[in-house]
Order: C-alpha cells, then sequence, then structure tokens
C-alpha cells in the first residue's frame, strides 16, 4: 500500500485566496484525520471523519475552514479565505477502526504558507 | 478533558548515550498510550504502543512502560543512535470519552551527535 497519500506538498499562496488540500487515505481506513502543526501550538486536531461522516470538527478554528469525505478514498480540507497565521503544515491521517488501540497512519503533510 | 505533557526540548545527547524522555497524561477515562516519531520532513509514525496498565511497549530499542499508578508512558532507549534524531510525541486515545481521536503532547526534539 502507497501510504495516506496527500497533495500537494507545499503550497504558497496570498492571503485571501482560496486553498484547497487533498488526502487519500489508505484503502480500507474507515477513520480520517485533519491535524495541523504549528511551533507555538503543536498538534492540533481539525476534524475526525467515521465511514466518511464528520464526527468532530469542534477543532476547526473558525467558519473559514471546511473539510469534506466524499468518499471513502478522498478527502479535502479548505481555507477560504486564508491567512498568513493559517501558514502551517497540516496532516491527514487514517485509522483502520475506530477503538481504543488504534493506530493512525500519517501523510507526509502539506506545508501551508501564506503571505 | 484530556492532555498529554511531555518534557520540553530539545535533548541534545551523544551516541550510545541513555534516552529518557518523560510523558504524563490526564484522561477521563482508561486510555491507550502511544509513542509517535516524526523524522524530519515526514509526517508521524508509530513508534510503540500499550493498551492497559503494566504493558510495556517496544520497537527498535525504545521501550516505554504504562504506569496507572503515576499517570506515565516514559520512552526510554538505552544507547541512542544519530539515525534516533527526530521528534518524538507522547500521544493517548480514550474511547471513554465518545471520541476515538488521538490527543498529543507537544513533542520533544532529539539531537544525537556523534
Amino acid at each position: 500500500d502507497a501510504g495516506v497519500i496527500q497533495s500537494p506538498r507545499h503550497e504558497v499562496t496570498e492571503m485571501g485566496q482560496e486553498v484547497t488540500l487533498r488526502c487519500k487515505p489508505i484503502s480500507g481506513h474507515n477513520s480520517l484525520f485533519w491535524y495541523r502543526q504549528t511551533m507555538m501550538r503543536g498538534l492540533e486536531l481539525l476534524i475526525y471523519f467515521n465511514n466518511n461522516v464528520p464526527i468532530d470538527d469542534s477543532g476547526m478554528p473558525e467558519d473559514r475552514f471546511s473539510a469534506k469525505m466524499p468518499n471513502a478514498s478522498f478527502s479535502t480540507l479548505k481555507i477560504q479565505p486564508s491567512e498568513p497565521r493559517d501558514s502551517a503544515v497540516y496532516f491527514c491521517a487514517s485509522s483502520p477502526r475506530g477503538g481504543l488501540d488504534y493506530e493512525a497512519f500519517f501523510g507526509q503533510g502539506t506545508r501551508l504558507t501564506v503571505v | 478533558g484530556n492532555s498529554v505533557t511531555q518534557m520540553e526540548g530539545p535533548v541534545t545527547l551523544s551516541e550510545e548515550a541513555f534516552l529518557t524522555i518523560n510523558c504524563t497524561y490526564t484522561a477521563t477515562g482508561y486510555p491507550s498510550l502511544f509513542w509517535y516519531v516524526q523524522y524530519p520532513g515526514e509526517g508521524l509514525q508509530l513508534l510503540l504502543k500499550a493498551t492497559k496498565a503494566d504493558d510495556k511497549g517496544s520497537n527498535k530499542g525504545f521501550e516505554a512502560t504504562y504506569r496507572k499508578e503515576t499517570t506515565s508512558f516514559h520512552l526510554e532507549k538505552g544507547s541512542v543512535q544519530v539515525s534516533d534524531s527526530a521528534v518524538y510525541f507522547c500521544a493517548l486515545s480514550d474511547g471513554g470519552a465518545g471520541s476515538y481521536q488521538l490527543t498529543f503532547g507537544k513533542g520533544t526534539k532529539l539531537s544525537v551527535i556523534p
């Protein structure tokens, strides 16, 4: 298996522009997570899907952020409009199941820079 | 709510030195505990895990024991190598909280010098 695939790996955009990050989870995994990593705040969970349904989006910072999972093999995280404080590395992770002992498999991340 | 506290880094060690990275947690239920490792430019990878009290997780020479009485899960390695240089994250998952998400510590950066 190729693992969790994220695109693009790097994104530089101007403030106010729309940004879309993409994720393909590992086939057969039914849980998907979006995380944001910054030096100041560390790893923050933004949203969690189970069987394509958003379960917990309490970590989404504000209405400018939205996430979708139209099917089991694809998810997007959109920021509109983007702001410089959104600059971070965004990780997607998937897991084969819920439960107490699951392992999350992470993609390589998208480094977003908003100028 | 759930939380994970790790010792702050960075930690710099010479090759073959002994490593300890402290981790303590707070959880509403009875969590599973994990150590993840992040190499430069990569995503996180599971290093080891433990799902119940007194369990010891081990992998690649690293070990950590689930201590319920002290709510701790300290990471240890007897002899570090340059290739162990990375950021290490302690994490927990607590299904008792009604959500199976991982809660991470802030990470500890380890640098091993020859």
